[in-house]
């Protein structure tokens, strides 16, 4: 079964900080990986998508790495701002379906 | 991107009472939608996976005969809470699949 762990569970920083969130899985035969981003009672916002066959992605700010061989991913968010201040979540799929498996999140807090 | 919607966004209600929960993807048809529970500082966990015209498949723990789910059609998803708790008292997000999933803004239930 797989498991997604995400570290730290929760972060704060001070503006303009370059930070890095953790994510990790167990079974590394995965179709894809996705970051998303969740405000307090809200849904998800999607931020990057890496497919299984790429090493990274990149937009504006964020840059997602994955290392599927050691079951890792990591979200680069540089010069971090207050509006990022966010739970970001990330998700693994399952194969070819469409089924997500979520980490526990990462509550980040910038202040200003 | 493509828009997913859910309403109503938040209720109260009585312990119980049954709640209906819609879920509709608003620019595109889903043959999968998913149904997830999100408690409070917590991650997303699935509840069942529905595919249009056939029964919802139900996740390990969630019981079918409490959460009733149906897909009468490609773009509308419905989830009821049947005589609700207070331990059902959480967040219910949907997502709608094509390509990838993509969220609803989530549905905050309140059981007194």
């Amino acid at each position: 079964k797989q498991e997604v762990t995400q570290i730290p569970a929760a972060l704060s920083v001070p503006e303009g900080e370059n930070l890095v969130l953790n994510c990790s899985f167990t079974d590394s035969a995965i179709y894809n990986l996705q970051w998303f981003r969740q405000d307090p009672g809200k849904g998800l916002t999607s931020l990057l998508l890496i497919q299984s066959s790429q090493r990274e992605q990149t937009s504006g700010r964020l840059n997602a790495s994955l290392d599927k061989s050691s079951g890792r991913s990591t979200l680069y968010i540089a010069a971090s701002q207050p509006g990022d201040s966010a739970t970001y979540l990330c998700a693994v799929r399952r194969g070819a379906g469409n089924m997500l498996t979520f980490g526990g999140g990462t509550r980040l807090m910038v202040k200003p | 991107g493509a828009v997913v919607s859910q309403h109503p966004s938040w209720v109260i209600c009585k312990s119980g009472t049954s709640v209906k929960i819609e879920c509709r993807s608003l620019d595109f048809q889903a043959t999968t939608m998913f149904w997830y529970r999100q408690f409070p500082k917590q991650s997303l966990m699935l509840m069942a996976t529905s595919n249009e015209g056939s029964k919802a498949t139900y996740e390990q723990g969630v019981e079918k005969d409490k959460f009733l789910i149906n897909h009468a059609s490609l773009t509308l998803s419905t989830l009821t809470v049947t005589s609700a708790h207070p331990e059902d008292s959480s967040f219910y997000i949907c997502s709608a699949a094509w390509v990838e999933q993509f969220f609803g803004p989530g549905t905050r239930l309140t059981v007194l």
